[in-house]
């Protein structure tokens, strides 16, 4: 069974970097048309798409927070790392990884999500 | 700001019909999924592709897309329909609409 995992800190600093490791289990990133996304969350606020990378290393970033953004995969830890950089408080938010319905942007399994608070 | 525009609220009462919309520029031209959230709890998918259903959705939900507007429909709504309901717009990108709270009174 499919299930996705977050993992990475619960509180940055401003101007920090985040990493957060999405942790895949129940099918491969190295699987042709498998796809994991990022969308967080700020408390009582709405979706925001963040990130998708593909099995094929292919990557979309939302236009919005494009250039501080970076997604990535490592196949033989079958997890998926999300860096943001820059952090800022109003980036406060459960972040979530999902698994991407193969031909799609829909998103069919969601992680539990990670809650990363941004203060100093 | 989001590109796609839900009602913030909707109420209705048990065993009624509810409809949430989510209206965009050229939504007819792209797919759209819908999420319901719960409290405390991850988004589950409900409808992707406009109106099909993932398996385990109950037939109650329903979807459909026309024009600029894309709605969800819940038939015969129960109490355990009560959640956030986000619209998901994607062609070669993807955006989330602002989410609907559905209330069941």
């Amino acid at each position: 069974q499919i299930t996705l995992k977050e993992s990475g800190p619960t509180l940055v600093r401003p101007t920090q970097t985040l990493t957060l490791t999405c942790t895949l289990s129940g099918f491969s990133l190295s699987n042709t048309g498998v796809g994991v996304g990022w969308i967080r969350q700020p408390p009582g606020k709405a979706l925001e798409w963040l990130a998708l990378i593909y099995w094929d290393d292919d990557k979309r970033y939302s236009p919005s927070l494009n250039s501080r953004l970076t997604v990535a995969k490592d196949t033989s830890k079958n997890q998926v790392v999300l860096i943001m950089t820059d952090m800022d408080p109003v980036d406060t938010a459960t972040y979530y990884c999902a698994h991407r319905m193969a031909g799609t942007f829909t998103f069919d399994y969601w992680g539990q999500g990670s809650l990363v608070t941004v203060s100093s | 700001s989001h590109e796609l525009t839900q009602p913030p609220s909707v109420s209705v009462s048990p065993g009624q019909t509810a409809s949430i919309t989510c209206s965009g520029d050229r939504l007819r031209d792209r797919y759209i999924s819908w999420y319901q959230q719960k409290a405390g709890q991850s988004p589950a998918l409900v409808i992707y592709q406009d109106s099909k259903r993932p398996s385990g959705i109950p037939e109650r939900f329903s979807g459909s897309n026309s024009g600029n507007t894309a709605t969800l429909t819940i038939s015969g709504t129960q109490a355990m329909d009560e959640a956030d309901y986000y619209c998901q717009a994607w062609d070669s990108t993807t955006v989330f609409g602002g989410g609907t709270k559905l209330t069941v009174l």
